[in-house]
């Protein structure tokens, strides 16, 4: 059975950093696509970045720059690394996986970041 | 690409035919997907690439649509249909989602 367990969550000050986990089993994190969703209190989804299979990642313009996305192949463990926060990046955090060819199918039960002085 | 949703609440009672709309700015062929999200849980993937059921879920929904209008059709509502459903494009990155369309019991 796929699972995804985030963790890491909690309350960082402006300008903070904070590595968000999403621990996966049931698959390998190597073998598909991994993906970060957020969603502000309130409000709808938001995609944030995505690593291949291969290695690729891609983010969206909002976090370009300050985040990072990255996997331990040897903990089957995908990191979003978030540096510089800002009040608006307070969400919740979603880790997602999927296939080539697939929209996110498989949600982890997320993780709320909260960026407040 | 942007995604809009309408409308943005759908009031209903059980039984009923839900009717939502998305439509996509630009053209994304059929790479859409719709998600089920209630209070409190993880998003719940019920349609991708406009119109295939995703694994579990019940005949009753169904897609349609390609290029910008898309729809997801619910054929009864049953009670626990009702919650904020999101359509998202996989045709590029960023995946961009709508702003999602809340279905109530009236």
């Amino acid at each position: 059975e796929v699972q995804l367990v985030e963790s890491g969550g909690g309350l960082v000050q402006p300008g903070g950093s904070l590595r968000l986990s999403c621990a996966a089993s049931g698959f390998t994190v190597s073998s598909t696509y991994m993906s970060w969703v957020r969603q502000a209190p309130g409000k709808g989804l938001e995609w944030v970045s995505v690593i291949y299979s291969g290695g690729t990642t891609y983010y969206a313009d909002s976090v370009k720059g300050r985040f990072t996305i990255s996997r331990d192949i040897s903990k089957n463990t995908v990191y979003l690394q978030m540096n510089s926060l800002r009040a608006e990046d307070t969400a919740v955090y979603y880790c997602a996986s999927f296939d080539s060819g697939f929209p996110e199918t498989n949600w982890g039960q997320g993780t709320l970041i909260t960026v407040s002085s | 690409i942007v995604l809009t949703q309408s409308p943005a609440t759908l009031s209903l009672s059980p039984g009923e035919r839900a009717t939502l709309s998305c439509r996509a700015s630009p053209s994304i062929s059929t790479y859409l997907a719709w998600y089920q999200q209630k209070p409190g849980q993880a998003p719940r993937l019920v349609i991708y690439d406009a119109s295939n059921r995703a694994t579990g879920i019940p005949a009753r929904f169904s897609g349609s649509g390609s290029g910008t209008d898309f729809t997801l059709t619910i054929s009864s509502l049953e009670p626990e249909d009702f919650a904020v459903y999101y359509c998202q494009q996989r045709y590029n990155w960023p995946r961009t989602f709508g702003q999602g369309t809340k279905v109530e019991i009236k």
